[in-house]
């Protein structure tokens, strides 16, 4: 079936350390993949998306791009702050239609000032 | 409204009481989505709305749980006779489209003691 792995985390940085959150994914057909943030206390938020192979979401210096051939998804940002510190959550939506999101099980980021 | 309203925020039960837990989308969303964020765990689906089209319950752990949906908007999870495995973080999101991704609650933290 379809799933999402993550990096398992929890995962701690120092402020403007690079980031890389791996996730790779198994599909069937052809899928949307996702990044969500959630901050302390609060919701699921998107944070980026892309929808076929070789496009790159981005959102608030973070980047993701769609890799067909590595079935990967990896989230990136060059220098964190402080505030990046969440958990965040790749998915996929098995094909356009699809009615439900596949979720990760989540990577908890800490970065320390 | 502005955004998905989950209510309580917070929710403590003793084990075998029955919880109610709402979720209030956005207006105008036809699909809405029940999740559950257990501790150190992801996301795990549990059920789906989409118009005037029945559920998807596939999701659903146990018949302990059901949800329904009134008037296409309003919705609400429930527990019956609770038990210590139910704590978790329950989620509700809405979408207007499937090609989008979800807009989620804040969540009800349900605590069973």
């Amino acid at each position: 079936g379809d799933s999402v792995t993550q990096m398992e985390g929890p995962v701690t940085l120092s402020e403007e350390a690079c980031l890389t959150i791996n996730c790779t994914y198994t599909a069937t057909g052809y899928p949307s993949l996702f990044w969500y943030v959630q901050y302390p206390g609060e919701g699921l938020q998107l944070l980026l998306k892309a929808t076929k192979a070789d496009d790159k979401g981005s959102n608030k210096g973070f980047e993701a791009t769609y890799r067909k051939e590595t079935t990967s998804f990896h989230l990136e940002k060059g220098s964190v702050q402080v505030s990046d510190s969440a958990v965040y959550f790749c998915a996929l939506r098995p094909f356009q239609g699809a009615q439900k999101l596949v979720f990760g099980q989540g990577t908890r980021l800490t970065i320390n000032p | 409204g502005a955004g998905v309203s989950q209510s309580p925020s917070n929710k403590v039960t003793e084990k075998g009481k029955d919880v109610e837990l709402r979720c209030d989308p956005i207006s105008g969303h036809t699909a809405l989505y029940w999740y559950r964020q257990s501790l150190g765990q992801g996301l795990e689906f549990l059920i789906y709305f989409q118009g005037n089209s029945a559920p998807d319950k596939s999701g659903l752990p146990s018949d302990r749980f059901s949800a329904e949906r009134t008037g296409g908007s309003v919705s609400t999870l429930t527990i019956q006779r609770t038990q210590q495995e139910d704590s978790a973080v329950y989620l509700c999101a809405s979408s207007l489209v499937y090609r989008g991704g979800y807009t989620f609650g804040s969540g009800t933290r349900l605590t069973v003691v």
